[in-house]
């Protein structure tokens, strides 16, 4: 079975600084790992995925994350937080080389609030 | 609008009634996934299908839930005889054939509120 942690429900951060939001997984071969963003009454949209490769990986609107298969992580980064990125973040992780597409398993979700 | 188009935003029903969630996928995406998510919480995986086949139902409830995904027109997720326990955002995703590790594209979702 395939899991996700985010052991924060809330970050809180100031405008120019740098930002971490933490993710944890557990699957049985090779992870496929995701990260979405979800503004307010609004579905979940794609910042950034690791599957192979070079563990910093980066994405939309100056976000990247980093790969840690020791850790089993994949946290969240951004070198500078804008206000406009306070939105409900979550981390996804489905198991690779399955052949097929399959279902995404999520985490709980961080809430991220940046202040001017 | 080339994203995933799910109908409607809102709906509202009576305990007993029947709802019907609508999605299209994203041109040229045969692979759709239905989500649940519930205030504050994280999506749940419901089920998997390509058209006209279910590949993957794991997360459905044994009963009142059902989907399909036709050969034409949107897939359909059906709740038959609400319950207050039933509402929910529920989000539709796509992927394109074969693509293991391309993201899943999540549409707006359909709000229901049971009353």
């Amino acid at each position: 079975a395939q899991s996700v942690a985010q052991p924060e429900d809330q970050v809180n951060v100031a405008e120019g600084n740098p930002l971490t939001v933490k993710c944890t997984y557990s699957v049985s071969g090779n992870p496929y790992l995701f990260w979405y963003v979800q503004y307010p009454n609004r579905g979940l949209q794609f910042l950034l995925k690791y599957i192979t490769g070079d563990n910093l990986v980066k994405g939309s609107y100056g976000f990247e994350a980093e790969f840690n298969k020791s850790q089993t992580s994949f946290h969240l980064k951004k070198p500078s937080a804008l206000v406009s990125d306070s939105a409900l973040y979550f981390c996804a992780v489905r198991e690779g080389n399955t052949g097929t597409a399959s279902k995404l398993t999520f985490g709980t979700g961080t809430r991220l609030q940046v202040t001017l | 609008n080339a994203g995933v188009m799910q109908n409607p935003r809102h709906l509202v029903r009576r305990r007993g009634q029947e709802a019907r969630l609508r999605c299209s996928p994203m041109k040229g995406h045969s692979h759709v996934y239905w989500y649940r998510q519930l205030p504050e919480e994280g999506l749940k995986f419901m089920v998997y299908l390509q058209k006209e086949n279910i590949i993957d139902e794991s997360g459905m409830p044994k009963e009142r839930f059902s989907a399909e995904f036709p050969k034409e027109g949107p897939s359909i997720l059906r709740i038959q005889q609400v319950v207050r326990g039933d509402s929910a955002a529920y989000f539709c995703a796509s992927s394109p054939q074969g693509g293991g590790n391309q993201p899943q594209h999540f549409g707006d979702g359909t709000r229901l509120s049971i009353l």
